[in-house]
């Protein structure tokens, strides 16, 4: 079974510009979490989709970032404009959804520094 | 909101050892326990799990110990190897209505296991 998938890897932009993040979730995996991690710290939740609607963004920095997830399968994560404190390491997670699995499966990653 | 206290930020061990790890929870209401081991340059992979319906939980060398009263969990390693090398995060969650399990994590335990 193919894990979540995340693109880039690996992001190097500019303060005020904006940067876009893609995750692929296991296949049939209703549920579709992104997370930010600042080194050294834990992940901590920006958005849960449950299918191609949102259940919790109470954490997610609308003035700057968006996130959606189209067709309820792959979702991107947008931050416009970035800034500096935004340098992490993006993580997009799945799980199969409710009444059926808690565990969450997580995809490597996007580490962005913002310059 | 859910705050998870985890201890000690970091741990070393000499290979063989056991090595345990701490964390409490605030949410009397949360109901699921993950584990999570980070290797350098990955995303989290789930380790093992507990529900509040279970007060204890092994896997091979990995037990897991949940006291609800006390709002504590606990990682258990047993004859550890250098290949347990990485950072541990611990995380509670609770179900949201028609929604998978958000997770609250701590701030994580590097742990060192040395030949």
């Amino acid at each position: 079974e193919a894990g979540v998938a995340q693109s880039p890897r690996y992001k190097i932009i500019e303060k005020r510009q904006s940067v876009a993040f893609w995750c692929n979730p296991i296949s049939g995996h209703a549920t579709l979490y992104w997370y930010q991690q600042i080194l050294g710290q834990g992940p901590k939740l920006l958005i849960q989709f449950q299918n191609n609607g949102v259940v919790d963004d109470s954490q997610l920095p609308k003035d700057r970032f968006s996130a959606e997830r189209l067709k309820g399968v792959d979702s991107t994560l947008k931050i416009q404009p970035a800034k500096l404190e935004d340098s992490a390491v993006y993580l997009c997670a799945s799980s199969l959804g409710p009444d059926s699995s808690y565990e969450q499966y997580f995809g490597p990653g996007t580490r962005l520094t913002v310059t | 909101g859910e705050n998870v206290e985890q201890h000690p930020s970091t741990l070393s061990v000499q290979e063989g050892d056991s090595a345990v790890i701490k964390c409490t929870y605030s949410d009397s209401a949360s109901n699921y326990f993950p584990w999570y081991k980070q290797e350098l340059g990955k995303g989290p992979q789930l380790i093992i799990d507990i529900r509040s319906n279970v007060g204890e939980k092994k896997d091979q060398r990995i037990a897991v110990t949940l006291n609800k009263t006390a709002k504590h969990f606990s990682l258990h390693i047993t004859e550890t190897q250098p290949e347990d090398s990485a950072v541990y995060f611990c995380a509670a969650s609770k179900s949201h209505s028609n929604s998978g399990y958000a997770l609250n994590f701590g701030k994580g335990t590097s742990l060192l296991v040395t030949p």
